[in-house]
C-alpha cells in the first residue's frame, strides 16, 4: 500500500519563526512536490522536486524554500512565518507523469 | 497552455440518486493523463483514477464510472446511487507529457449528499 505521511496534521506557530514541514514517502517515487490549499484558491503547487537535491519553483514559490536530502524525504522551509501562510499544506510523491500519492494534510495555523 | 475547467462549484443531492461531475480540459499535446481525486472532510486527497490520452475507453468500478470523450475535450464523473459517504469535494486534473510531472487542478466541485 503507498504511503505518504507528513510530520504534523495539526500545527501553530508564532509569525517571525522558522518552520519545518517534513513529508515521508515509501514508493521509491522519484518526484515530490509541496502545495498549498485555500478556500476559493484550489490547490497550488509551491516546489517541486524531480530528484536528490534537485528542487523547482512552482507557482507561488515566495517566502518557502525545499530541502531533499534523501530520495524518500521532502522538507519544506517557511524562513520566517506570517499569518499569510495560514493554510492547509499538502505533500505529494510520483513516478514520471502519473498519478500523484498525497499526504494527510498540515494544517498550518501562523498566528 | 493547459487548463483544467470544473463548471458545477457545489452540487447537493439526495441519497440513491445518480450524480455527474463535469470536467473540461484544455491541452495542446497529443500525450497527455487525466486525474480524479476525491478529498474527503479529512482533508487527504485520494487518488481514483487515471486515463490516459490514447485510452477513450469508459471505465467502471463499483458505484464509479468515467466517460471520457477527446472530441468535447471531457472526462466526466459519475456516481450512481449515490451515498452519504461520497460527500466530498472532488478534483479532476491533467498532465502533459510535454511539461512533465506536474499537474493542474481544476477547482474541484463540492458534493453534498442529504440523507
Amino acid at each position: 500500500d503507498v504511503k505518504v505521511t507528513q510530520s504534523s496534521r495539526y500545527l501553530v506557530k508564532r509569525t517571525g519563526e522558522k518552520v519545518f514541514l517534513e513529508c515521508v514517502q515509501d514508493m521509491d517515487h522519484e518526484n515530490m512536490f509541496w502545495y498549498r490549499q485555500d478556500p476559493g484558491l484550489g490547490l497550488r503547487l509551491i516546489y517541486f522536486s524531480y530528484d536528490v537535491k534537485m528542487k523547482e519553483k512552482g507557482d507561488i514559490p515566495e517566502g518557502y524554500s525545499v530541502s531533499r536530502e534523501k530520495k524518500e524525504r521532502f522538507s519544506l522551509i517557511l524562513e520566517s512565518a506570517s499569518t499569510n501562510q495560514t493554510s492547509m499544506y499538502l505533500c505529494a510523491s510520483s513516478s514520471g507523469p502519473r498519478e500523484q500519492y498525497f499526504g494527510p494534510g498540515t494544517r498550518l495555523t501562523v498566528t | 497552455a493547459q487548463k483544467v475547467t470544473q463548471a458545477q462549484t457545489e452540487i447537493s443531492v439526495v441519497e440513491k440518486e445518480d450524480v455527474t461531475l463535469d470536467c473540461v480540459y484544455e491541452t495542446r499535446d497529443t500525450t497527455y493523463y487525466l486525474f480524479w481525486y476525491k478529498q474527503p472532510p479529512s482533508g487527504e486527497l485520494v487518488f481514483l483514477i487515471r486515463r490516459n490520452s490514447f485510452d477513450e475507453q469508459n471505465e467502471i468500478s463499483g458505484r464509479y464510472s468515467w466517460n471520457f470523450q477527446k472530441s468535447t475535450s471531457s472526462f466526466n464523473f459519475t456516481i450512481t446511487a449515490s451515498q452519504v459517504v461520497d460527500s466530498a469535494v472532488y478534483f479532476c486534473a491533467l498532465s502533459e507529457k510535454s511539461y512533465g510531472q506536474n499537474f493542474v487542478f481544476g477547482p474541484g466541485t463540492r458534493l453534498s449528499v442529504l440523507p
